[in-house]
């Protein structure tokens, strides 16, 4: 069964910094694009960042870049978001997501509140 | 990269069809067959309904349909049921610099 757990969320001051982590587990992690949407409270969903399968692509949202920055190991089965200079806006429930062709997100973690405020 | 525009709301009776569209331009929506549609209940993640503007992944019901014309693709829920209450959002591939876009959503009401 294929399952994708995120965890790292919690709350942070404006201009903090926080890690999320994505756990995979049911399939063969490394053959996959994987891919971070989020979902401010009350809002719609908002993709955030994509890496391939073997991190030869990456790319990120204008509201993210040069301040978020997505990584993965393939030997741990495990993605990450490494998110600096949080600001207020950046509040949102954090999803993990499989792509298995453009834009097409077939698995989704529960997602990981991350707060940010004073 | 701007949304993709979605109605706010959409709503019908029981065994009903509706139709959600999603217009974005030349450049996504209709330049690319990467259109997906999914589903989210409320405190769920989003589930996928509909992929490559008209693909329906195995365990869907039938009742949901994708397709597009010109800049602007549609979901069809037919024979409208209870459980069809969630919000919708489109998705594709743009040719912009960030190569990924969400609609902006749409609310189904079961009346």
């Amino acid at each position: 069964e294929v399952q994708l757990v995120e965890s790292g969320g919690g709350l942070v001051k404006p201009g903090g910094s926080l890690r999320l982590s994505c756990a995979a587990s049911g399939f063969t992690f490394s053959s996959y694009t994987m891919n971070w949407v989020r979902q401010a409270p009350g809002k719609g969903l908002e993709w955030v960042s994509t890496i391939t399968s073997s991190s030869s692509y990456i790319y990120y949202a204008d509201s993210v870049k040069g301040r978020f920055t997505i990584s993965r190991d393939n030997a741990k089965n495990s993605l990450y978001l490494q998110m600096n200079s949080l600001r207020a806006e950046d509040t949102a429930v954090y999803y993990c997501a499989r792509a298995i062709i453009e834009m097409t997100y077939d698995y989704w973690g529960q997602g990981t509140l991350v707060t940010v405020s004073s | 990269q701007s949304a993709l525009t979605q109605p706010a709301s959409v709503s019908g009776s029981p065994g009903q069809s509706i139709t959600i569209s999603c217009t974005g331009t030349s450049s996504d929506v209709g330049g690319y067959n990467y259109v997906s549609w999914y589903q989210q209940h409320p405190g769920k993640a989003p589930k996928l309904i509909i992929y490559e503007v008209s693909n329906r992944p195995s365990g869907v019901p039938d009742r949901f349909s994708g397709s597009r014309s010109g800049n602007t693709a549609s979901l069809t829920i037919s024979g409208l049921q209870a459980e069809d209450e969630a919000d919708y959002y489109c998705s594709s591939y743009t040719s912009s610099s960030t190569p990924y876009v969400f609609g902006t959503g749409t609310r189904v009401t079961v009346l």
